[in-house]
């Protein structure tokens, strides 16, 4: 079965520290992973985009990582800012990249 | 651009009742995707289409959903009847997919659905 898992599930880190968030998957065959910024009460909004050949990506304060052999990504905020505050979510597509596969999202909550 | 716009951003509906969502895609794009999302299960794909037409059902969860796509600038997805299990936030999505791969999936705001 297809599945996407991701850690911790909840994280509470001070204003201005790092943290790196996890995602392991078994979605089989893999096309590309995508991490997703999800506010309160809005829709998802694309972070980054990494095809299998693809070891890391950055935009802005996030870094995603990718080990396509170990089947796990990472998403690294640096300096982190109250509006970081978010559901972080990693999904993995798989064929022609139209069937998204969805981890179950890492809460984030910065505190000043 | 304007997004995806989806409406309405709240429906409050009694058990029993129809329900339709209705959802815009920014102009041009060619997929267009229809998710849900509950606590309990995170984000699922229910259906989505290719140039109007549904490519993939999969992910509806019974025959009381159906989901429409009339024209290249409006889709519907109806629940019918509506049941206590049906809350959840319900989000459509849209993208054009360049033929070396996905393309990006743009969300709309979501439609919370509370059936009491």
């Amino acid at each position: 079965k297809n599945q996407v898992e991701q850690s911790p599930q909840s994280l509470i880190i001070l204003e201005g520290k790092n943290c790196t968030l996890q995602c392991n998957y078994t979605v089989s065959p893999f096309s590309n992973l995508r991490w997703y910024k999800q506010d309160t009460g809005r829709g998802p909004v694309s972070l980054t985009i990494m095809t299998f050949s693809e070891n890391t990506k950055s935009n802005g304060r996030y870094t995603a990582t990718l080990d396509a052999d170990t089947k796990q990504s990472s998403l690294h905020i640096t300096a982190s800012q109250l509006s970081d505050s978010a559901s972080y979510i990693c999904v993995v597509t798989i064929n022609a990249g139209n069937m998204l596969t969805f981890g179950g999202g890492t809460r984030l909550m910065v505190k000043p | 651009d304007a997004g995806v716009i989806q409406s309405p951003r709240h429906e409050v509906t009694e058990m029993g009742q129809e329900v339709t969502l209705r959802c815009k895609p920014i102009s041009g794009h060619d997929y267009l995707f229809w998710y849900r999302q509950t606590m309990m299960r995170g984000l699922e794909l229910l259906i989505y289409f290719n140039n109007n037409v549904p490519i993939d059902d999969s992910g509806m969860p019974e025959d009381r959903f159906s989901a429409k796509m009339p024209n290249a600038s409006f889709s519907t997805l109806k629940i019918q009847p509506s049941e206590p299990r049906d809350s959840a936030v319900y989000f459509c999505a849209s993208s054009h997919h360049p033929r070396t791969g996905a393309g990006e999936q743009y969300f709309g705001p979501g439609t919370r659905l509370t059936v009491t």
